[in-house]
């Protein structure tokens, strides 16, 4: 079974600054998804990848299969970017999916 | 990307009564759709996946005549839950994924039960 981690587990920053959420996981996988959780629920597919980057706006998401580790980044951060972000990795050997426990990010004006 | 959606986003519903999810595909066609379960504070759970026109493979300690899945459109999947109780209350997540294997997720339903 794949095993996701997630750092940091909470983060705070202020607004304009350049965040990073970290990745990794455990047995080699086709793609990772990020995904992000509003405080209302409603999850948004941001980044489906399975290698290199991905750009979206001021989201970037890059995965390094090698190393089983992947980052998002949000540059020039605002506030209503604070919400949970997730990552999830196939099941290994499966479609099913497997998620990190969500970095809380909360961007203060 | 892709766009999923359910219907409703919210309900509320009181003890023993049945509530339908409804979740769509709006722009693709999904043969394959996953069902999550979100308690407060806790990642997303699978509670079944559905191929069109098959029956739902449900996941360990989920309930299947509790959790009734029907997917007979590769645009639509209900979710029913029968027979509610207070501890079903939950956040209820479809995700839909197509011929290329990615997953789009629906908005969710948040499912209140009285």
């Amino acid at each position: 079974k794949n095993e996701v981690e997630q750092s940091p587990q909470n983060l705070t920053a202020q607004e304009g600054e350049f965040i990073t959420i970290n990745c990794s996981y455990s047995v080699g996988i086709s793609a990772l998804h990020w995904l992000q959780q509003h405080p209302g629920g409603g999850i948004v597919s941001l980044f489906m990848l399975s290698s290199g980057k991905k750009k979206h706006g001021r989201l970037i998401a890059t995965i390094n299969i090698q190393e089983k580790h992947s980052s998002l980044h949000i540059t020039a951060s605002h506030p209503r970017d604070s919400a949970v972000y997730i990552c999830a990795v196939p099941q290994g050997g499966s479609e099913k999916l497997v998620f990190g426990k969500g970095t809380k990010l909360t961007v203060n004006p | 990307g892709a766009v999923v959606s359910q219907h409703p986003s919210w309900v509320i519903c009181k003890s023993g009564t049945s509530v339908k999810i409804e979740c769509r595909s709006l722009d693709f066609q999904a043969t394959t759709m996953f069902w999550y379960r979100q308690f407060p504070k806790q990642s997303l759970m699978l509670m079944a996946t559905s191929n069109e026109g098959s029956k739902a493979t449900y996941e360990q300690g989920v309930e299947k005549d509790k959790f009734l899945i029907n997917h007979a459109s590769l645009t639509l999947s209900t979710l029913t839950v029968t027979s509610a109780h207070p501890e079903d209350s939950s956040f209820y997540i479809c995700s839909s994924q197509g011929a290329s294997y990615e997953q789009y997720f629906g908005p969710g339903t948040r499912l209140t039960v009285t």
